[in-house]
């Protein structure tokens, strides 16, 4: 089966860090991608692996094992504009991308 | 801006209308991408087109429809329409990142369908 697990809320302090974690089960894998999506507004790319290891953007970090199945998104220095989704996508090959629902990312004061 | 542009923003119909959602990729790329998003749900795949194919199938229905024309851009046709197709459908157009099919995609800002 195909499925994806992204924590479904998480709230954090400005100029903290945070770690989202996204877990996924595809028949294929050959990448994952995660994505910012504000309310009502359309996703935009942030990161993407293809091996194991970290690649940093930035304030951004995304890491990847292909073997535990797992990946998370790091982000540092934490601005009140951060306050998003973040969606966690899994490229299964054949053209076709399975996105999760999403964390829903809270900044406070 | 990601370049991508969909129209219209927002759609109201009744249950059994058909409607077409438009989209018009960024310049250059040649696959086109629509996915549905229903609330709390996450971006569900429907089709994917590349330079006036089909490439893959994702879980849409019969009722649902879609083709990409010579000049690159794509509609989305939706019929028999019932409540439960209310959702914000994205188009997205992508730059291969590897020869595999790779790719980044860039969303469109969304089509807001109500069906009352």
């Amino acid at each position: 089966g195909q499925n994806i697990d992204q924590p479904t809320e998480m709230t954090a302090t400005e100029g903290a860090i945070v770690q989202i974690n996204c877990t996924y089960q595809t028949s294929g894998f050959n990448g994952l991608f995660w994505y910012q999506q504000h309310a009502g507004e359309a996703p935009t790319f942030l990161s993407y692996n293809v091996l194991d290891g970290l690649e940093e953007k930035g304030r951004f970090s995304s890491f990847l094992s292909r073997s535990k199945g797992y990946s998370y998104l790091l982000l540092k220095e934490l601005q009140m504009k951060d306050s998003a989704s973040y969606l966690c996508a899994a490229y299964s090959g054949t053209y076709k991308y399975i996105f999760g629902t999403g964390t829903r990312l809270k900044v406070l004061a | 801006d990601s370049g991508v542009t969909q129209t219209p923003k927002h759609l109201i119909t009744a249950t059994g209308q058909r409607v077409t959602l438009r989209c018009s990729p960024r310049s250059g790329d040649l696959s086109v991408y629509w996915y549905q998003q229903s609330l709390d749900q996450g971006l569900q795949f429907l089709i994917q087109y590349y330079n006036g194919e089909e490439r893959a199938k994702g879980n849409i229905l019969e009722r649902f429809s879609a083709q990409q024309f010579p000049d690159l851009h794509s509609e989305l046709n939706l019929s028999s329409l019932e409540l439960g197709d209310s959702a914000l459908y994205f188009c997205a157009s992508s730059v291969a990142v590897t020869s595999g099919g790779l790719n980044i995609q860039y969303f469109g800002a969304g089509t807001r369908l109500s069906v009352l």
